[in-house]
């Protein structure tokens, strides 16, 4: 079955470290998105792709960045990581196909920055 | 922009009692609207859109959502509540692009 995988599923972290984390999909989808759920903000857009190359910056981008080389993987980096960017990382993905336009989530990962 | 409100932070229903979240939205445009829902320590699980055609939308698990354009709404619905029906609850407007604007969600507790 086609799914949506991140890893790692927790990270710790110190501040001012790079990190990334990844997102692999097997939809097959061109449409790609990374999210950050925090408790009272609901879940806020950071970056997204809507294909190989194609990277687009989201609500809250400041602090992150994405790369595109395939259609599988978006993978998202956090150049320097800070205290603020403790939070549940979700990737998702979606293809634009009739009237299926729904997203579709990965298991998350959550990340703390000490 | 499109914008999406989800009133109540949390919504409390007996089991077997039918239950409602409310969703209030704001476009330019048709709406294309969704209900996510997540349990703990998991991603969002997609429930029901509606796109066009009948405004009552019939989805996952015996949810279902009442579309009425008058009143901006699009309330998630079902008959008879579970205790398993006890998660956060998440509206979606699907905003420029292929994009998704959400609600800050609603945790239902659903109680024995």
């Amino acid at each position: 079955d086609a799914e949506i995988t991140q890893s790692p599923r927790h990270k710790i972290t110190e501040t001012g470290r790079q990190v990334t984390l990844a997102c692999h999909q097997t939809w097959n989808h061109n449409n790609m998105f990374w999210y950050r759920q925090d408790l009272g903000h609901g879940l806020r857009l950071i970056h997204y792709s809507y294909g190989v190359q194609d990277t687009n910056k989201g609500e809250v981008s400041d602090g992150y960045s994405v790369s595109r080389s395939n259609t599988e993987d978006l993978p998202l980096t956090l150049e320097s990581a800070a205290s603020s960017q403790t939070s549940v990382y979700f990737c998702a993905s979606s293809e634009e196909v009739g009237v299926s336009y729904e997203q579709y989530f990965g298991p998350g990962t959550r990340l703390t920055v000490t | 922009a499109q914008s999406v409100a989800q009133p109540e932070d949390q919504v409390n229903v007996a089991e077997g009692n039918p239950l409602t979240v409310k969703c209030t939205y704001s476009v330019s445009g048709n709406p294309y609207l969704f209900w996510y829902v997540q349990y703990p320590n998991r991603g969002l699980q997609f429930l029901l859109k509606y796109i066009t055609g009948d405004n009552l939308v019939k989805g996952s698990y015996g949810f279902e959502a009442e579309f009425n354009k008058s009143q901006t709404s699009f309330h998630l619905k079902k008959p008879s509540a579970l205790v398993s029906d006890s998660a956060l609850y998440f509206c979606a407007v699907r905003d420029y692009g292929q994009n998704f604007v959400f609600g800050p969600g609603t945790r239902l507790s659903v109680l024995p």
